[in-house]
């Protein structure tokens, strides 16, 4: 089946810690991001990547760092930088980046919480 | 950067009833998208409407782009249609940006 898988949904982390958070995807998607959603908030964006070996920061960057090593996948450390880093994330594809009419796909979500 | 809202930001109904929510935005746009957001925290895909009108079952959506907003209509609603639904628009040069609204809370009684 053709989607996007994250792991793991649950993740508990003490203070002070830098937690990775998976995000693989076998659409063949050239683009990839990440969100961050708060109780009761629409989400918003951290980062982005277009094609292989290139991403931007979105609205929210600080704390956090990713990379993209390969098409299908796109890692996101969430670091001690971060302050706030109890969120619910969400990681999302889609064909082509920086094109118009471009329809994003979103993957199950890793619920983060900070103990 | 653009803005998005939606209304009303709470919604209960009793099942069988029919419902229209609204998502207004203040810049134009080349993609619009309505998700639903179930219980567990998926986000469906509902439409892909930056303009025109579109059906799906129960659930249509119309987005008039040059006015600046989007239409999404449930009919006939069920306890499961209960959740988040959420617009989310990107405008020219964002790069593939979405940019979310806070979300409307359905919930359907039976």
């Amino acid at each position: 089946d053709g989607g996007i898988t994250q792991s793991p949904k649950y993740l508990f982390r003490k203070e002070g810690q830098n937690v990775t958070l998976s995000c693989e995807q076998n659409l063949n998607h050239d683009a990839m991001y990440w969100y961050r959603q708060d109780p009761g908030q629409g989400l918003r964006l951290i980062y982005y990547s277009q094609i292989v070996n290139d991403f931007q920061k979105g609205d929210i960057a600080e704390g956090y760092s990713v990379s993209r090593e390969k098409k299908e996948s796109f890692p996101l450390t969430v670091t001690s930088a971060q302050k706030n880093p109890t969120a619910f994330y969400l990681c999302a594809s889609s064909i082509e980046g920086g094109r118009p009419y471009n329809e994003q796909f979103f993957g199950p979500g890793t619920r983060l919480t900070v103990l | 950067g653009i803005q998005v809202e939606q209304s009303p930001p709470d919604l209960i109904l009793q099942e069988g009833a029919n419902s229209t929510l609204r998502c207004n935005f203040s810049d134009s746009v080349n993609n619009l998208q309505w998700f639903h957001q179930n219980p567990w925290g998926q986000l469906i895909n509902l439409f892909y409407i930056p303009s025109g009108t579109k059906q799906n079952g129960r659930l249509s959506a119309t987005t008039v782009a040059t006015e600046r907003y989007s239409l999404l209509y449930i009919s006939s609603s069920q306890t499961t249609d209960s959740g988040v639904y959420f617009c989310a628009v990107e405008n020219p040069g964002a790069n593939s940006k979405l940019t979310f609204g806070k979300g409307i809370t359905l919930s359907v009684r039976p």
